[in-house]
C-alpha cells in the first residue's frame, strides 16, 4: 500500500528561525515528489518538485532534498516569516498521487 | 489568467442526497483532477480526467464520480452522502496529465454532511 509519512504532526518556531519538516514514502511506481504550502481555507501551492534522480531543489527560502534510496525527503525553511504560517503537504508518486497529512507551521512573532 | 474556479464554495446536504461539485480549469489546461481533504486522512486522490477520458481513479466507492465536458470544464458527484463524506472537495487543473506536470489548485468545495 502505498504511504506518504509527515513529520512533525505540527510545529511551532519563532519568526526568523530555521526549520525542517520531514517526508518518508513508501510509493510504486515513483517518478517525482512534490512538496505544497497550504494556507487556511485555500488551495494546495506547489513549492518543489524533484525527480528520483535529483536530491536538492530551492525555491526562495524553501530548499526541498530527497533521497531515493532511503525514501525521505525534507523541506527547509530558512528565515521564517510569519506568512509561512501554513499547512506543508508532500506527495509522492507518478500517476496515483498519495499525499502526507500535512505539517502544520505556526510562525509566532 | 484566472485560477482554477470551483462551485460552490459552500453547501449543506442531508444523508442520502447526492451532490454535484463544479470546476472550471484553466484555460488551455485539459487535465482536471479531484481530490477529497478531511483532517483526519489528509489530502486523498478521486480520479483525473484529461481529454474527457478518466485516466486514473483513487480509492472511493463507485458512490464518488465524476465527468469532463469537451471544454475541459469538470463535474463530480457523490450520491447517497454518508456524514463521513463531509470534507473539502479540491480540484486542480494541469496542461496534460498529472505525472510530472504542475497542478494548480482550485479553493475547493466545503461539503457538510448533516
Amino acid at each position: 500500500k502505498n504511504q506518504v509519512e509527515q513529520s512533525p504532526q505540527s510545529l511551532i518556531i519563532l519568526e526568523g528561525k530555521n526549520c525542517t519538516l520531514q517526508c518518508n514514502y513508501t510509493v510504486s511506481p515513483f517518478s517525482n515528489l512534490r512538496w505544497y504550502k497550504q494556507d487556511t481555507g485555500r488551495g494546495p501551492v506547489s513549492l518543489t518538485i524533484m525527480t528520483f534522480s535529483e536530491n536538492t531543489k530551492s525555491n526562495g527560502r524553501y530548499t526541498a532534498t530527497l533521497d531515493a534510496d532511503t525514501k525521505q525527503s525534507s523541506l527547509h525553511i530558512t528565515a521564517s516569516q510569519l506568512s509561512d504560517s501554513a499547512s506543508y503537504i508532500c506527495r509522492a508518486g507518478s500517476y496515483q498521487l498519495t499525499f502526507g497529512k500535512g505539517t502544520k507551521l505556526s510562525v509566532i512573532p | 489568467k484566472a485560477g482554477v474556479t470551483q462551485t460552490p464554495r459552500y453547501l449543506i446536504k442531508t444523508r442520502g442526497q447526492q451532490v454535484t461539485l463544479s470546476c472550471s480549469p484553466i484555460s488551455g489546461h485539459r487535465s482536471v483532477s479531484w481530490y477529497q481533504q478531511t483532517p483526519g486522512q489528509g489530502l486523498q486522490f478521486l480520479f483525473e480526467y484529461f481529454s474527457e477520458t478518466q485516466r486514473n481513479k483513487g480509492n472511493f466507492p463507485g458512490r464518488f464520480s465524476g465527468r469532463q465536458f469537451s471544454n475541459s470544464r469538470s463535474e463530480m458527484n457523490v450520491s447517497t452522502l454518508e456524514l463521513g463524506d463531509s470534507a473539502l472537495y479540491l480540484c486542480a487543473s494541469s496542461l496534460g496529465p498529472l505525472s510530472g506536470n504542475t497542478i494548480y489548485f482550485g479553493e475547493g468545495s466545503w461539503l457538510t454532511v448533516v
